[in-house]
């Protein structure tokens, strides 16, 4: 079964600073992965999607992740954070039966001026 | 705007009241999801359409019961609400091949069960 682990549930990182959230996968297959972002009372926003074509993904407002395969993960980073940035963070990876999304718990990401 | 609509953006149902969650895309996807968001949890999965005319389980099915009408939409229904369905229900829909490849959420229902 297709299932993704967010190792953090908080991180909290000074404006300007870098952001680094953390997610692993576990796929019989190739994956499907994406990070979507949800501000506070707002819906999904996709940052970006891995869908096996080049390892490192560049996403919306300044965001990449890099699919590792040998480490099970696809990790989300940004050089310097942003005060808007402060939002929940998922990483999800699709089922194969379905092909609906399997979303990990979520990361709630702290931005300190 | 193309997208996925979904009605109604909030509701409260008081105990063993039922009522349908609409949800409508005009993106002619073949595939819709329906998911609830409670705190800690992620997004569930609650049912899914592969396509017209098929419905599927997901992981949390109990005390729902979906409706794939047409391509277009796809409701999802509380016989006997539960303070336990307390949530936020998102619809989804998804292109699955070609350079459109992804998913749309809908804005989401804010549920509250008293």
């Amino acid at each position: 079964a297709q299932s993704v682990t967010q190792l953090d549930s908080h991180v909290s990182v000074s404006e300007g600073t870098p952001v680094l959230l953390r997610c692993n996968y576990s796929s019989s297959y190739s994956p499907s992965l994406f990070w979507y972002v949800q501000h506070p009372n707002k819906g999904l926003q996709l940052l970006l999607k891995y869908t096996s074509a080049a390892t490192l993904v560049k996403g919306i407002n300044g965001f990449e992740a890099e699919f590792k395969k040998s480490e099970t993960s696809f990790h989300l980073t940004k050089p310097s954070a942003h005060m808007s940035d402060a939002a929940e963070y998922f990483c999800v990876v699709r089922r194969n039966s379905g092909y609906a999304l399997n979303f990990g718990k979520g990361t709630s990401l702290l931005v300190t001026p | 705007n193309a997208g996925v609509t979904q009605t109604p953006k909030f509701q409260v149902l008081k105990t063993g009241q039922s009522m349908t969650l609409q949800c409508a895309q005009d993106m002619n996807h073949n595939s819709m999801y329906w998911y609830r968001q409670d705190p800690g949890m992620g997004l569930r999965l609650i049912y899914y359409s592969a396509s017209e005319g098929t419905t599927d389980k997901g992981e949390v099915p109990n005390g729902y019961n979906v409706s794939r009408l047409n391509k277009r939409e796809f409701s999802l229904r509380l016989e006997s609400a539960a303070p336990s369905q307390t949530s936020v229900y998102f619809c989804a829909s998804s292109e699955l091949t070609g350079p459109n490849y992804g998913y749309t959420f809908g804005s989401g229902t804010r549920l509250t069960v008293v």
